[in-house]
């Protein structure tokens, strides 16, 4: 079965710019996530879905960050404008249900110069 | 209070020995429990879920829960190189899974 996919997995672009992140989660999970890892903050969950549905975005750090999940197999992450504090790993994660295991796609490593 | 707290590491063992990693979290409505590893430059990958009081083995893992103390611990036996790696305990409340930071462990060959 396919995992979590992500796209794209780097992602470089200067200051300013917008950056989207993708996702396409796991056929058959209700709960998305988008998560952002660095070495100072470990794993941070910036937003979750449920059903398509965003239930908590208590995480994302500031209105720079948005998401949205137009159906069930498809996300998108973006920031606008980006800034170099910004630069982490991003990581998508999907499950079947409220307390069920999430799984993690392979991130997206964004930089920003 | 953190959400979720692990022992510092790094922990280091030698190869054959126990690892024995440790977890406490606040939140005593948490339902699930999970245990992540994670290689340097990889996603998350998920080796243990427990999610009633006691001991659950699975290959070389056993993770052990007790709520009643909300401690969480993972025992990694016969310990490999190959398990090297940072691993992550992970807490279930309402519809939040919460990471710890995680303990980094390197099994010496």
């Amino acid at each position: 079965d396919a995992g979590v996919i992500q796209s794209p997995r780097h992602e470089v672009t200067e200051m300013g710019q917008e950056v989207t992140l993708r996702c396409k989660p796991i056929s058959g999970h209700d709960y998305l996530f988008w998560y952002r890892q660095t070495m100072m903050r470990g794993l941070e969950l910036l937003i979750y879905f449920n059903n398509n549905v965003p239930i908590d975005d208590s995480g994302m750090p500031e209105d720079r960050f948005s998401a949205k999940m137009p159906n069930a197999s498809f996300s998108t992450l973006k920031i606008q404008p980006s800034e170099p504090r910004d630069s982490a790993v991003y990581f998508c994660a999907s499950s079947k249900g409220r307390f069920q295991p999430q799984h993690f796609g392979d991130g997206t490593r964004l930089s920003i110069l | 209070q953190k959400e979720v707290e692990q022992n510092s590491g790094p922990l280091s063992v030698p190869e054959g020995a126990i690892a024995s990693l440790n977890c406490t979290y606040s939140d005593r409505g948490s339902q699930s429990f999970f245990w992540y590893r994670q290689y340097s430059g990889k996603s998350p990958e998920l080796i243990m879920s427990i999610y009633s009081n006691g001991d659950k083995e699975d290959g070389r893992f056993t993770a052990q829960l007790n709520k009643a103390s909300q401690y969480v611990s993972l025992l990694i036996r016969d310990s490999q190189p190959s398990d090297s790696a940072t691993y992550l305990c992970a807490v279930a409340n309402d519809y939040k899974l919460s990471f710890g930071a995680g303990t980094t462990v390197t099994v010496r060959a």
